[in-house]
């Protein structure tokens, strides 16, 4: 049984430069998070959605964030324009309902030189 | 407002000696409770959970938790560490949020445990 799939598992890109994260949910699973770790400020939860609405994006930075999903089976973030302080591990995770645990991808692990 | 305090973001025991992870929340709800464990490289997996049944949860791996509601707490415990547990633990809480209609779920900063051989 397939995971949480998120890609790419690595990302090096310029300032400035849009960035696209992916992520392929669990099948059956009918809600998605996305995370953000970093060294400074640990795990952040960014926005999350239910059966594909987003439900709540406070978490979202600020405007160069946004986060799409337009099917049940994937979903995209997306930054532009990034810039370096955007370096950090990205986490998908997926579960089948929002108060259940969370099933976590392997993350996209993105530097903004 | 929820939130998860993780006491001491480094923990180091000796193989097989008691492991011991502390984490106090505070809800205005009954919450749910997990634990959760990063390796290097990897996302989180679940440990255990806590939903309002038995107090002591049982995890995989060996650890267990005990949900204390007097002492608002939810501390990892494990009798005899491996040299394998070696990882950051995350505690969790969520809680549904009445107004909005959803759930918030808040990790707290992660603990780092190191086993010595």
């Amino acid at each position: 049984d397939a995971g949480v799939i998120q890609s790419p598992r690595h990302e090096v890109t310029e300032m400035g430069q849009e960035v696209t994260l992916r992520c392929k949910p669990i099948s059956g699973h009918n809600s998605l998070f996305w995370y953000r770790q970093t060294m400074m400020r640990g795990l952040e939860l960014l926005i999350y959605f239910n059966n594909n609405v987003p439900i709540d994006d406070s978490g979202m930075p600020e405007d160069r964030f946004s986060a799409k999903m337009p099917n049940a089976s994937f979903s995209t973030l997306k930054i532009q324009p990034s810039e370096p302080r955007d370096s950090a591990v990205y986490f998908c995770a997926s579960s089948p309902r929002v108060s259940q645990p969370q099933h976590f991808g392997d993350g996209t692990r993105l530097s903004i030189l | 407002a929820q939130s998860v305090t993780q006491l001491g973001s480094h923990v180091s025991v000796s193989e097989g000696a008691l492991v011991l992870l502390r984490c106090n929340y505070s809800s205005s709800v009954p919450p749910y409770l997990f634990w959760y464990v990063q390796y290097p490289n990897q996302g989180l997996q679940l440990l255990l959970k806590y939903t309002s049944a038995a107090t002591l949860v049982k995890g995989i791996n060996g650890f267990e938790a005990e949900f204390k509601k007097s002492e608002t707490s939810f501390h990892l415990t494990k009798p005899s560490a491996h040299m394998s547990d070696a990882a950051e633990y995350f505690c969790a809480v969520s809680e549904r949020n009445s107004g909005a209609g959803s759930y918030q779920l808040t990790f707290g900063k992660g603990t780092k445990l190191s086993v010595i051989p």
